[in-house]
């Protein structure tokens, strides 16, 4: 089955700069790579998604790159803010369907003043 | 639409009743996913349903643990017996007709055997 490996697992990075966290997966048939974003005692959200055909998806101040031949994905924030603050997930899904999702461990982001 | 509801919220048990965990997903998705989250193991995927049926219960930790879905507005995860390693927030989620992809998560129920 699919394993997914995420770093770094807590961030600190002051406010304003810029955040990067990563994923590599295994299974190279891994066609979809959502982001979740999870506060405390609430649910992952979903805030962003890539599929394997494409490269790198922009949304304001969040960005998704996927490097397929390495197997890895980057969730990029900018111009961060306290409202960043949270455990970020990534994930993955293998195969066609609506089969489940794959999630590392989870980097806890902290946003300093 | 009131998104992917989950009851109860929180729920306190002694080891070796029975829970019984439900979960309405959003009208018209018809795929539905039961996850686990503790801090040891993060997010983990236990069963899913397609169009009602079981398609993937590899993730179901033993024969104590068991999910249906008897109709396209309803599915249950039950624990019988509970053991303390059981407490852990339920996840049950829900994907669109068509899409496949995205999955719109319900607020989780907390429960704690003790």
């Amino acid at each position: 089955g699919e394993n997914v490996e995420q770093h770094p697992s807590t961030l600190s990075v002051q406010e304003g700069d810029s955040a990067v966290i990563k994923c590599t997966y295994s299974d190279s048939a891994s066609n979809y790579f959502p982001w979740y974003k999870q506060e405390l005692g609430k649910r992952p959200q979903l805030i962003i998604d890539i599929r394997s055909n494409v490269g790198e998806k922009k949304d304001q101040r969040i960005a998704v790159t996927l490097n397929k031949t390495a197997k890895h994905f980057s969730l990029h924030i900018t111009e961060t803010q306290p409202e960043d603050s949270a455990v970020y997930f990534c994930a993955a899904r293998s195969g066609g369907g609506a089969d489940g999702l794959t999630f590392g461990k989870g980097t806890h982001l902290i946003i300093q003043p | 639409d009131a998104g992917v509801i989950q009851s109860p919220r929180h729920e306190v048990t002694e080891m070796g009743q029975e829970v019984t965990l439900r979960c309405k997903p959003i009208s018209g998705h018809n795929s539905l996913f039961w996850y686990r989250q503790t801090m040891m193991r993060g997010l983990e995927l236990l069963i899913y349903f397609n169009n009602n049926v079981p398609i993937d219960d590899s993730g179901m930790p033993e024969d104590r643990f068991s999910a249906k879905m008897p109709n396209a507005s309803f599915s249950t995860l039950k624990i019988q017996p509970s053991e303390p390693r059981d407490s852990a927030v339920y996840f049950c989620a829900s994907t669109p007709s068509g899409r496949g992809y995205e999955q719109y998560f319900g607020p989780g129920t907390r429960l704690t055997v003790t």
